[in-house]
């Protein structure tokens, strides 16, 4: 079956100290991932996505994903984070015949001052 | 305006109640999608719709019914509320891999 998986729940880093939010695959052929932010209270708000070509694509906020085929992961970075960035991050897949994506369970991040 | 609008943005009712959620959008995309969101599982699908015509059941749609009254609107209802539908309720929509979100129904089933 398709899915994604996010292996942190819960994430703290420093202000300013680099972040890195795992997201692993399941798909056969060539995937189509996302990553999405929520802000509390808020809905949701595009990162970036990747369909194919470069597998490192850059998002908007600062943040960038790479995408590795060896080890099924699409894992998002930013090299220096900022309070604003607290919030609850998701990663998606294309569920190719709904035509509708399925998420991770996602990884909250704490920002400590 | 907003392109996907969700009606209303919050609602308590009781258990047994019947209730509708309600989705706008002004992008006039054919493909329209209710989701759930629960703490610690993610957004989970419900229905998905790729026209007025084609309507489909997600992953999770016990419980839950669907109307899609025009290209433009998308209801969810549920017939007889439990508690354990109480989660923050998403619409969307898309069109050549671009896929919007509403900004969410808050719903509690007491």
């Amino acid at each position: 079956a398709q899915s994604v998986t996010q292996p942190d729940i819960h994430i703290t880093v420093s202000e300013g100290a680099s972040l890195e939010l795992r997201c692993n695959y399941s798909y056969g052929a060539t995937p189509y991932l996302f990553w999405y932010v929520q802000s509390p209270g808020q809905g949701l708000q595009l990162l970036l996505k990747y369909f194919s070509g470069d597998t490192l694509v850059q998002g908007i906020k600062g943040f960038e994903a790479e995408f590795k085929r060896s080890q099924s992961s699409f894992n998002l970075r930013k090299p220096s984070v900022h309070w604003s960035d607290a919030a609850e991050y998701f990663c998606a897949g294309l569920d190719t015949g709904r035509r509708a994506l399925t998420f991770g369970s996602g990884t909250r991040l704490q920002v400590q001052p | 305006d907003a392109d996907v609008t969700q009606t209303p943005r919050n609602r308590i009712t009781k258990t047994g109640k019947r209730i509708m959620l309600e989705c706008s959008q002004t992008k006039g995309h054919d493909r329209m999608y209710w989701y759930r969101q629960d703490p610690g599982l993610g957004l989970r699908l419900i229905y998905y719709s790729f026209d007025v015509k084609d309507i489909n059941k997600g992953e999770i749609s016990d419980g839950y019914s669907v109307s899609r009254q025009a290209q433009a609107k998308f209801s969810l209802s549920l017939e007889s509320a439990i508690p354990n539908q109480t989660a923050l309720y998403f619409c969307a929509t898309s069109e050549a891999g671009r896929y919007l979100f509403g900004p969410g129904t808050r719903l509690t089933v007491l």
